[in-house]
């Protein structure tokens, strides 16, 4: 158990929708990251944010957006959904004398 | 953008034998980190290389970063079935930028 959290496990939607992935760092951890799974693609760079700003920016689409809250907690948006974005979404967080990140287990979405 | 080559994409060994992955980037990298991902799991912090040239040892992990900074491998003697998964190594590109840019990884499979 790394301490990072993310809600759903699992998300089954239609294209064209919007959904919302929720993380938890670790306790204290002021950086989060998202990443995109997917099989062909491997772990793709999305967006990181440190202390509610956005710190770097990956390959993330116009349709996606993500923030981080007061409290630490982050969402990654996506909307306008299509076949594509299926994949796994992990997020990660990392704290101030931490080398390495830390990764959630990670929201299963399918879009059907 | 920055990009980081892994080979080989899979690898079937039979138990005990040695398995090797290897990465490389076209630019000199900052550090580079080494994660494994388990079959469902999350990505796993294995790792990090800073220094040019620099040899790390875990038990049968032996992880080397090259001297240009630009390549690095994992090496495992004798595999277990309990090394199986994917094996990613990740790249920070320098310049202050605190983003990961992953390779596509290794998928290790050990045959008992």
């Amino acid at each position: 158990d790394s301490g990072v959290t993310q809600t759903p496990k699992h998300l089954i939607t239609a294209t064209g929708q919007r959904v919302t992935l929720r993380c938890s760092p670790r306790s204290g951890d002021l950086s989060v990251y998202w990443y995109q799974q997917s099989l062909d693609q491997g772990l793709q760079f999305l967006i990181q944010y440190y202390n509610g700003e956005e710190r770097a920016k990956g390959n993330i689409l116009e349709r996606f957006s993500a923030q981080q809250f007061p409290d630490l907690h982050s969402e990654l948006n996506l909307s306008s959904l299509e076949l594509g974005d299926s994949a796994l979404y992990f997020c990660a967080s990392r704290g101030p004398s931490d080398r390495q990140q830390y990764f959630g287990p990670g929201t299963r979405l399918t879009v059907t | 953008g920055q990009q980081v080559m892994q080979i080989p994409q899979y690898q079937h060994v039979q138990e005990g034998e040695d398995f090797t992955t290897y990465c490389n980037s076209s630019t000199t990298l900052s550090n580079i980190q080494w994660y494994k991902q388990r079959p469902g799991g999350h990505p796993v912090f294995l790792i990090q290389l800073v220094k040019s040239g620099e040899v790390k040892k875990q038990k049968r992990l032996t992880f080397q970063f090259g001297e240009a900074k630009k390549n690095s491998s994992l090496h495992i003697t004798a595999t277990q079935t309990t090394d199986v998964g994917t094996y990613f190594c990740a790249a920070q590109p320098g310049g202050g930028s605190e983003k990961l840019v992953f390779g596509k990884g290794t998928k290790l499979t050990v045959n008992p």
